[in-house]
Order: structure tokens, then sequence, then C-alpha cells
């Protein structure tokens, strides 16, 4: 039981390079988030999914393109990358809201340059 | 709209000593939630608190969460150097989680 995973670990860009994120869980959550953390801002939301096949905008999409594909892979992608999106993004998932909560799950997060 | 403000935003703690994390945040919820992260590494989660009054312990680690005041605590007994990391609240919002800004413990010797 891998938990929460995300591909790469690290990688640098340059500014108008496009790449994709891989978030993959294995626990059969219906929901994933994808957060970028900068210092001092905490955590921030740029996109959600509920399910397979959906997702929505969260606090800071611009720049962003999601994709839910497959009920356990959340795909991250930056069309032309920005020295602004320099961050480390995390990937999570939890299942919909019930007596236990929805607790979040996080995985290891990608650090992401971009020159 | 949400806010999630926790306070303060940097502690450094004397081993042995008691300190409490504060949670404060701006609209109704009933679920709030602790997270601990290390420098370099991911959130983990620590506390799952999901309803008035709710009291959670794990060691030197006591959380609770007072709905009516849109207050949640973090008190911490006795530091001690593994303590050390940045800890989050986050609430529960129109089924998101609202994170603070967190709090960045360092104990001291």
């Amino acid at each position: 039981n891998a938990g929460v995973t995300q591909t790469p670990k690290f990688r640098v860009l340059k500014t108008g390079q496009s790449m994709t994120l891989l978030c993959a869980q294995d626990m059969n959550h219906e929901y994933m988030y994808w957060y970028r953390q900068d210092p001092g801002m905490g955590l921030r939301l740029i996109h959600y999914s509920v399910g397979e096949g959906t997702t929505a905008k969260g606090e800071v999409p611009d720049g962003y393109n999601v994709s839910r594909l497959k009920k356990q892979n959340f795909l991250l992608g930056l069309e032309s990358a920005a020295p602004s999106q320099t961050s480390v993004y995390f990937c999570a998932s939890s299942a919909p809201l019930g007596f236990l909560g929805d607790e979040q799950f996080f995985g290891p997060g990608t650090r992401l340059t971009v020159l | 709209e949400l806010k999630v403000e926790q306070n303060p935003l940097f502690l450094s703690m004397q081993e042995g000593k008691n300190y409490t994390i504060y949670c404060n945040y701006s609209t109704t919820s009933d679920r709030l939630y602790w997270y601990r992260q290390d420098p370099g590494k991911s959130l983990e989660s620590l506390f799952v608190l999901l309803s008035n009054g709710a009291v959670k312990q794990e060691g030197r680690l006591m959380a609770s969460l007072d709905t009516k005041a849109r207050l949640s605590t973090l008190h911490i007994t006795a530091a001690v150097h593994d303590l050390s990391a940045t800890y989050f609240c986050a609430v529960g919002s129109q089924g998101n989680l609202i994170f603070g800004k967190g709090t960045k413990l360092s104990v001291k010797p």
C-alpha cells in the first residue's frame, strides 16, 4: 500500500516549457487535490476532483490544467511554465466526507524550479 | 469565505516547557485537522477533530476543538527536540480543506 505517490520528485524547467505532474493513489479515494506550497503562504489549492472525469478550480488555478481520466490518477499540467510557478507541489486524496471526516492524505511532493 | 489563522507563526520553545498553538477560523465548521510537516517533507496527519469539545492526545501533543468559539488549540507538554517542525491546522469547508499558514516550532535545549 503505497498511499499517494508523485512523479517526478524534482524538475527544472525553462520559461515557456511544458510539463505534467502525475499523482497516483491506491486507497480508492474519490477525491483528489493539487496544492502548491510557497514560503510563508501555507498550502493553496490549485484544482481538485471529486471523481473520475470531473475537475474543479481551486484558489489559484491560473496557468494550470488538470485531468482525472482514471480514479487513481490525477494529472497537473503546466502548458507554458513561468518563474512564478516555481514551488513545491503536493497532491492529496481523501474519501468523501463521512463519519470519519474527510482527512486528506498527502504525497511526498514535487519540487519545481522554473528558470 | 472561510479564513484560517494560526498563531503564533513562529515559536521558539525550551525543552521541558509547555506551549499552545491557536487556530482560529472565520465561519462555521465542525471538522478540523492538524498536520505536521518536517523540513523538505510532506504533510503527516496528526489529529482529526469532528465535533464540538473533541479532544485528542498523542504523546506530548493534545488537540481540542471549540466550534462555538471557532477555535482549536494544539497543546505541547514538556517540549522535546523531536517536536521541531511546522504544524498546520486545516478547516473543512464545502468539500475542501482551508489551511492555515502554519506554525514553525523550534525546540532548543
